[in-house]
């Protein structure tokens, strides 16, 4: 059964606390995105990833770090520098980058304490 | 860069109507055009999707329309449904903007039996 994961559903943060967001896709894409959803708003890209041990900053990066050490997973750390991380997080892939369709998890919804 | 436009944030329309999306860009070298169905707590699903080189596309109940000339791309879905109740967003994406989705807004529909 292909596609992309996320855990968790619920991740509760502490303050000061780095937590990490776990995104795996079976799909053999090569590019993979996270992005972050607050209510009422569109989808605003975090970071991107092209390929193995490449990622991008995304329009919102401060406050966030992500790994792509293989081509399944795209983890994303919350870091204690982002002061505001309460959101819905997604993740995506795609076959490329470019005019290319990216296909979403179910997302993690990240709440502080 | 990028600005995606999406207009109305909130429609509701009888059982068997037909719902309107609109959605309008502001660089002319986008060049794809995705729209998404996102249902409470989930996370996106492509529903249709139009080049710049195609003027429409159908896929059964739901039609994508784009202008190039007037930047603006727009979501007709026909003979509505309750299932089809969800948050919809469209997006742009093009070489200027590094080939990464903007996604607008979104539009919230509402579908009364």
């Amino acid at each position: 059964d292909g596609g992309i994961t996320q855990s968790p559903k619920y991740l509760f943060r502490k303050e000061g606390q780095n937590v990490t967001l776990s995104c795996e896709q079976n799909l053999n894409h090569d590019a993979m995105y996270w992005y972050r959803q607050d209510p009422g708003q569109g989808l605003r890209l975090i970071y991107y990833s092209q390929i193995v041990n490449d990622f991008q900053k995304g329009d919102i990066a401060e406050g966030y770090s992500v790994s792509r050490e293989k081509k399944e997973s795209f983890p994303l750390t919350v870091t204690s520098a982002q002061k505001n991380p309460t959101a819905f997080y997604l993740c995506a892939s795609s076959t490329d980058r470019g005019s290319e369709t990216q296909y979403f998890g179910p997302g993690t919804r990240l709440l502080v304490l | 860069g990028e600005n995606v436009e999406q207009h109305p944030s909130t429609l509701s329309v009888q059982e068997g109507d037909s719902a309107v999306i609109k959605c309008t860009y502001s660089d002319s070298a986008s060049n794809y055009f995705p729209w998404y169905k996102q249902e409470l707590g989930k996370g996106p699903q492509l529903i249709i999707d139009i080049r710049s080189n195609v003027g429409e596309k159908k896929d059964q109940r739901i039609a994508v329309t784009l202008n190039k000339t007037a930047k603006h791309f727009s979501l007709h879905i026909t003979e509505t449904q309750p299932e089809d109740s969800a948050v919809y967003f469209c997006a742009a994406s093009g070489v200027n903007y590094g080939q990464n989705f903007v996604f607008g807004p979104g539009t919230r529909l509402s579908v009364l039996p």
